[in-house]
């Protein structure tokens, strides 16, 4: 079955810390691979997304992911957290052409000053 | 330009009502999803539609849920009747999907639905 799991549910960071939230999928084919962000009373923006070459892809806001085949990771990483980067995360597993998503159930960012 | 618009923001009803949550898709996009987010249940896929089709209702809960797409600029779900545990802020989506655009979903701000 198709599946994404995102096993931290609330993270809490000092601003100007390094981030890392987890992604685990299991996928049948080749999946192609996302990371949105949603702030309060927000709908859901794209990050950045993943479908083939560079394991390592680098989206809006100055994150970026890196894509494991092996480990069925695509954990979604940024060097130094902004106040303004608290919000909710979503990792997001598909087929090609047909935007039909599958969503994790989300990790809440919270930043202290 | 203007995103992905939905109304109402926020609803709040009586068990039993009917109740219609709009979207206007971006102009251009030629898919359209419906999700349903619940902090028990996260965010659920209800129904998709490509080109004013439906393609994928399988996520629709049970027969009380209904959507349309009558042109490539507007949609509905409709809830009748409705129930508290249909309480969600609902979600309308589009995209530019095929052709290699896969994944970039644009969201509307969602309808907060509250039923009493």
């Amino acid at each position: 079955a198709q599946s994404v799991t995102q096993p931290d549910i609330h993270i809490t960071v000092s601003e100007g810390a390094s981030l890392e939230l987890r992604c685990n999928y299991s996928y049948g084919a080749t999946p192609y691979l996302f990371w949105y962000v949603q702030s309060p009373g927000q709908g859901l923006q794209l990050l950045l997304k993943y479908f083939s070459g560079d394991t390592l892809v680098q989206g809006i806001k100055g994150f970026e992911a890196e894509f494991k085949r092996s480990q069925s990771s695509f954990n979604l990483r940024k060097p130094s957290v902004h106040w303004s980067d608290a919000a909710e995360y979503f990792c997001a597993v598909g087929p090609y052409n047909t935007d039909k998503l599958i969503f994790g159930t989300g990790t809440r960012l919270q930043v202290f000053p | 330009d203007a995103g992905v618009i939905q109304s109402p923001r926020h609803e709040v009803t009586e068990m039993g009502q009917e109740v219609t949550l709009r979207c206007k898709p971006i102009s251009g996009h030629n898919s359209l999803f419906w999700y349903r987010q619940t902090m028990m249940r996260g965010l659920e896929l209800l129904i998709y539609f490509n080109n004013n089709v439906p393609i994928d209702d399988s996520g629709m809960p049970e027969d009380r849920f209904s959507a349309k797409m009558p042109n490539a600029s507007f949609s509905t779900l409709k809830i009748q009747p409705s129930e508290p545990r249909d309480s969600a802020v609902y979600f309308c989506a589009s995209s530019l999907a095929g052709q290699g655009n896969t994944g970039e979903l644009f969201f509307g701000e969602g309808s907060r639905l509250t039923v009493l």
